[in-house]
Parts: structure tokens; sequence; C-alpha cells
């Protein structure tokens, strides 16, 4: 079956230093990958996604490139602020489908 | 505005009193969901439907029901809650075997606490 594998936190970072949060996969076929944000207190929201091999999702800073070779996902962000501190979820689901599967989920917490 | 909308936001009761967390979308999507979250466990799916009166059991059913009567609400119910089902909860709606890539929008979530 499916499953998402993401390392275990808290990451606990500088302002400023650079964030890797790795993800990888096992799936049948070709899902599409979410990376999730939850801020403190708040519900899951989309950060961004990618839907094939070497699509790169980005948003706020963030960016995570699809590797099939390597089955991984990771969320990556070059300068981390204060206001990224957040428990962040990787997810996958297959084409056409609409279970997700999360990982257990990291929680950051970055530091001034 | 797309929206889930989960009531109420915090729940404190005591074990063994039917209680129900109501759950309603307003993007007309088919597929809704509830998660549970707790520390370590990251998110567990609990019950899903695919549409009205669709439901079917997610990978940790035991002691929570769900009803779809309508396409927008999807209550989780609740009848004889115990201490170890005090969690987060959160319900979360998409389209139907979307197109690839479609997000999933998630509720605010509901912590209940069972003394």
């Amino acid at each position: 079956g499916n499953s998402v594998t993401q390392m275990e936190g808290p990451v606990t970072l500088s302002e400023e230093a650079f964030l890797t949060i790795n993800c990888t996969y096992t799936a049948t076929g070709y899902p599409s990958l979410f990376w999730y944000v939850q801020y403190p207190g708040e519900g899951l929201q989309l950060l961004l996604k990618a839907t094939k091999a070497d699509d790169k999702g980005s948003n706020k800073g963030f960016e995570a490139t699809y590797r099939k070779e390597t089955t991984s996902f990771h969320l990556e962000k070059g300068s981390v602020q204060v206001s990224d501190s957040a428990v962040y979820f990787c997810a996958s689901i297959r084409s056409g489908y609409s279970t997700l599967t999360f990982g257990k989920g990291t929680m950051l917490l970055v530091s001034p | 505005e797309a929206q889930v909308t989960q009531n109420p936001r915090y729940l404190i009761t005591v074990t063994g009193k039917k209680l129900t967390v109501t759950c309603s979308q307003n993007m007309n999507h088919e597929y809704m969901s509830w998660y549970r979250q707790d520390p370590g466990l990251g998110l567990r799916q609990i019950y899903y439907s695919m549409n009205v009166e669709v439901t079917d059991k997610g990978d940790v059913p035991e002691g929570y029901k769900v009803s779809r009567k309508e396409k927008r609400n999807f209550p989780l119910i609740l009848e004889s809650p115990s201490p170890n089902q005090t969690s987060l909860y959160f319900c979360a709606s998409s389209p139907l075997g979307a197109p690839t890539g479609t997000e999933a929008f998630f509720g605010q979530g509901t912590r209940l606490t069972v003394v």
C-alpha cells in the first residue's frame, strides 16, 4: 500500500538558517505529492504540491522536487523565519483517488 | 470563500456522554473525511464518504460513527466517548477522483477532551 515517511522532529533552527525536511514515499503508480503546513492552533493548509516526476512545487520561499528515482519529495527553504514555526506534513495521493496518505509530521521551531 | 467549518472548536465531555462534531463545506465536494491527530502518530483517517449516503471506514473507525445525508455536511458521532478518544479532530473535503494534484481543504480542528 501507500506510505509516507518523513523525518522526526522537532527541527530547531535559528532565523535565516537553511531548512531541509526529508520525505520519502512508497506508492503504486505515480502519486501526486503535497506538503501541508499546520500553524499553531490552526488546521492544515496546502503549502505546495507536485504532480509528476521532476516537477518542483514552490510557495512562500519553500520548494520541493518530485524525485521518482529516489521516491523523495524533500522540503527546503533557504532562509527560515520565526513565522515558519509550524508542523509540516508530507502527503501523497494516487491519481484518480481522493484518500491522502500522510507522514507523521515534523515540527519546526525557529528562534530569533 | 472556500471553507470547511467544524464545530465546536473545543469540547470537554465526560465518559459515555454522546456527542456530535459537525462539519460543513461550501465547495460542493463529493469526498469528505475525518482524521484524528495524536502526538507521534500524525494524522489517521477515521471515516470517509465519497458521496451522499456512501460512507466507509478509514484506519481507526472503532468508537465512531458518521452520516452523510446531505452533500455539504458530514458529522462525526461518538456514541459513548472514552478517554482514549481525547484528540484533535479534523474534517476535510475534496473533489472525488479529482484531477491529479487537487488539494484537500481542512477545517480548523476540534480539540476534544474526554474525562
